[in-house]
């Protein structure tokens, strides 16, 4: 069966410090990615996605970057953090044109 | 992708059924409803979709309007587990992105 990891659950970092969260697939080949934000009491916001190694589009203009070094592997970057970048950041895969997207347990960022 | 609308919350009595409504009055022939639900703090959850006719699952039941304008998502006996902000999504198949666009989603409380 299939898998997401993302790591760390929770990361508090000072303003201007760099960032790199991780997100790894287990159990499929080739997946669409996505990396998504959830600022506080807000909805969810696309910030990337990625269809194949290297393949990397971004949603917004921001502060941070993406970088698929490998077919399971998802990386969310900044080279320095800004309060705004606080939030719940959300890893998914999908299989294929068709069905469900899968997040992972996410990572709660919180930028002092 | 075509827009949604949903209330921005909803009560339900624990053991009642829940009625999610959804309004998507300028989806397209090839647009696929889906249902999300995020409880706190934690990924989405896949919970149904569909394109025009009914559908149901162990979690839910999908009802589409004859002219696809809108819908609703049948908890059949809601528990408080079901506490949760449930995100209806139109998305065409057509595209090989496969994004999310996430809406603010309906508040859904499960009441003893």
């Amino acid at each position: 069966s299939q898998t997401i990891h993302q790591w760390p659950a929770t990361l508090v970092q000072p303003v201007g410090s760099p960032l790199s969260l991780e997100c790894t697939v287990e159990g499929t080949s080739n997946p669409n990615l996505y990396w998504y934000r959830q600022a506080a009491g807000r909805g969810l916001q696309l910030l990337f996605y990625s269809v194949g190694i290297g393949q990397i589009s971004s949603e917004v203009p921001q502060n941070l970057s993406a970088s698929r070094p490998q077919d399971r592997q998802f990386i969310l970057s900044s080279k320095k953090l800004l309060l705004s970048d606080s939030g719940f950041y959300l890893c998914a895969w999908r299989q294929g044109s068709l069905g469900e997207q899968y997040f992972g347990p996410g990572t709660r960022l919180t930028v002092t | 992708d075509a827009k949604t609308t949903q209330p921005p919350s909803m009560d339900c009595a624990e053991g009642r059924a829940a009625n999610l409504p959804c309004n998507h009055s300028t989806i397209s022939g090839n647009e696929y409803v889906y249902w999300y639900r995020q409880i706190h703090s934690q990924g989405p959850q896949y919970i149904i979709h569909g394109l025009k006719n009914n559908e149901t699952n162990e979690m839910a039941s999908l009802i589409i309007t004859e002219d696809r304008k809108s819908s609703t998502l049948i908890l059949p006996h809601a528990t408080l587990r079901d506490t949760a902000v449930y995100y209806c999504i139109v998305r065409s198949h057509s595209s090989n992105t496969g994004k999310l666009i996430f809406g603010q989603g309906t508040t859904l409380q499960v009441k003893p």
